[in-house]
């Protein structure tokens, strides 16, 4: 078990830019779900995968967000166009998917848009 | 959804015992109520979770009234290392278990 590893830790971009972050689980988690949290708050869901399906996204996901999970192992989450308001730290968690279950989240990336 | 109610912020000192209190009055039967916490610049840790009766794992315990409408999460033997931001959440197994984080307590240890 080495945890949930995302990469990358820390990335600073230009309005405008696009950036893609990546999440690898907990191998054999079938679970997957992003996280978005700004300075001060509680993380904020996004969305969430069973295996490569995304079952479920938040109204915050806009348009220019997309999260894919292609084989049901890493995920990939991608905003396109940045703006300010999208600095935060983005964290992933992975769980297994029983019922009374626990999830297990990365350091998250840090995402500054200049 | 269940929410939970918690204070913004306590302080405790180094060795005393920490006592957390969470208010979720709307709890309905089967739900869980879980703890975790985040310390600065981490993602947030699984604590512990119970139902109705009291849990004890080796971070903490976690003591549910019987009328399940409030819970404490007691941290013995409270270190520098456990100050965080501590989280009550009522998981929503409708959507996954999908977490909603309130805005927690934030937990200062002073030595």
């Amino acid at each position: 078990d080495t945890g949930v590893s995302q990469n990358p830790r820390h990335k600073i971009t230009k309005r405008g830019q696009n950036v893609t972050f990546r999440c690898d689980p907990i191998s054999e988690h079938n679970r997957l779900y992003w996280y978005r949290q700004t300075l001060g708050q509680g993380p904020e869901f996004l969305t969430y995968f069973q295996n490569e399906a995304q079952l479920e996204k938040s109204r915050l996901l806009s348009d220019r967000f997309s999260a894919e999970r292609p084989k049901g192992s890493f995920s990939t989450l991608e905003i396109q166009r940045t703006e300010q308001g999208d600095s935060a730290m983005y964290l992933c968690a992975s769980s297994t998917g029983t019922v009374l279950e626990k999830l297990f989240f990365g350091s998250g990336t840090q995402l500054s848009v200049l | 959804d269940a929410k939970t109610t918690q204070p913004p912020s306590m302080d405790c000192a180094e060795g005393r015992a920490a006592n957390l209190p969470c208010n979720h009055s709307t709890i309905s039967g089967n739900e869980y109520v879980y703890w975790y916490r985040q310390i600065h610049s981490q993602g947030p840790q699984y604590i512990i979770h119970g139902l109705k009766n009291n849990e004890t794992n080796e971070m903490a315990s976690l003591i549910i009234t019987e009328d399940r409408k409030s819970s404490t999460l007691i941290l013995p033997h409270a270190t520098l290392r456990d100050t965080a931001v501590y989280y009550c959440i009522l998981p929503i197994k409708a959507a996954g278990n999908k977490l909603t984080f309130g805005g927690g307590t934030r937990v200062l240890v002073k030595p």
